[in-house]
């Protein structure tokens, strides 16, 4: 089983729908939790980074944990067509063995359509 | 503004022939990563380093080697290229050491499409 399990999509909207975006893990070392943004041909940007279950907005998205379930989500409202990209959410360990690791979903790919 | 920055966009190899792939960054970051990225399997990490000459295998090491002789530049080198190491490579850099390394941003390069037949 991989750490981190993200729904491979692919996803298609309508432009002004909310999306919703997750991912599972497994492992209770994981304290920090992001959501990366990858347009097609480029590397990843960060878009969320949050260490605290709960919500955290920040205009159109919000990302959202819950420790207890091991389970993260990324909410996008009024999405736009310049929303279409690869998004990853990744998890750092900061505890162990892995402490300061990374661990990535496989990412999905959005599409958002005029 | 961070840049982190590798030597090719697209790149052309050859079964067996050997693979320099470079990134460099430009934020003094202590640390610095290669992943490889595939459909359908996220990125995997294949080497960090956390200081000068310093290594660290990943999660899939397996056919590869890094170099980091300075702080601002991290080698991935493919000893004999292989068709199973196509892929998108992507190199990455981060601040921070001991506990406070769980407290940066990451920052990726553009990656590097590499293509062996």
């Amino acid at each position: 089983q991989k750490e981190v399990e993200q729904d491979p999509g692919p996803l298609s909207v309508p432009e002004g729908a909310i999306v919703s975006l997750n991912c599972t893990y497994s492992n209770s070392a994981f304290q920090y939790f992001m959501w990366y943004r990858q347009y097609s041909r480029k590397g990843p940007e960060l878009l969320m980074y949050t260490y605290s279950s709960g919500n955290k907005e920040d205009g159109r998205f919000t990302a959202q944990v819950d420790k207890s379930s091991k389970y993260i989500s990324l909410f996008i409202r009024d999405s736009q067509p310049s929303d279409s990209a690869t998004y990853l959410c990744a998890i750092l360990a900061a505890g162990g063995t892995s402490y300061g690791k990374l661990t990535f979903g496989q990412g999905t790919i959005l599409t958002v359509h005029p | 503004d961070v840049k982190v920055t590798q030597s090719s966009r697209y790149l052309v190899k050859r079964t067996g022939e050997k693979v320099f792939l470079e990134c460099v960054q430009d934020m003094d970051h202590e640390n610095m990563f290669w992943y490889r990225q595939d459909p359908g399997l996220g990125l995997r990490l294949i080497y960090f380093s956390y200081d000068v000459k310093m290594k660290e295998k990943g999660d899939i090491p397996e056919g590869y080697s890094v170099s980091r002789e300075k702080k601002e530049r991290f080698s991935l080198i493919l000893e004999s290229a292989s068709t199973n190491q196509t892929s998108m490579y992507l190199c990455a850099s981060r601040s921070g050491t001991g506990s406070q390394l769980v407290r940066y941003e990451q920052y990726f390069g553009p990656g590097t499409r590499l293509t062996v037949t």
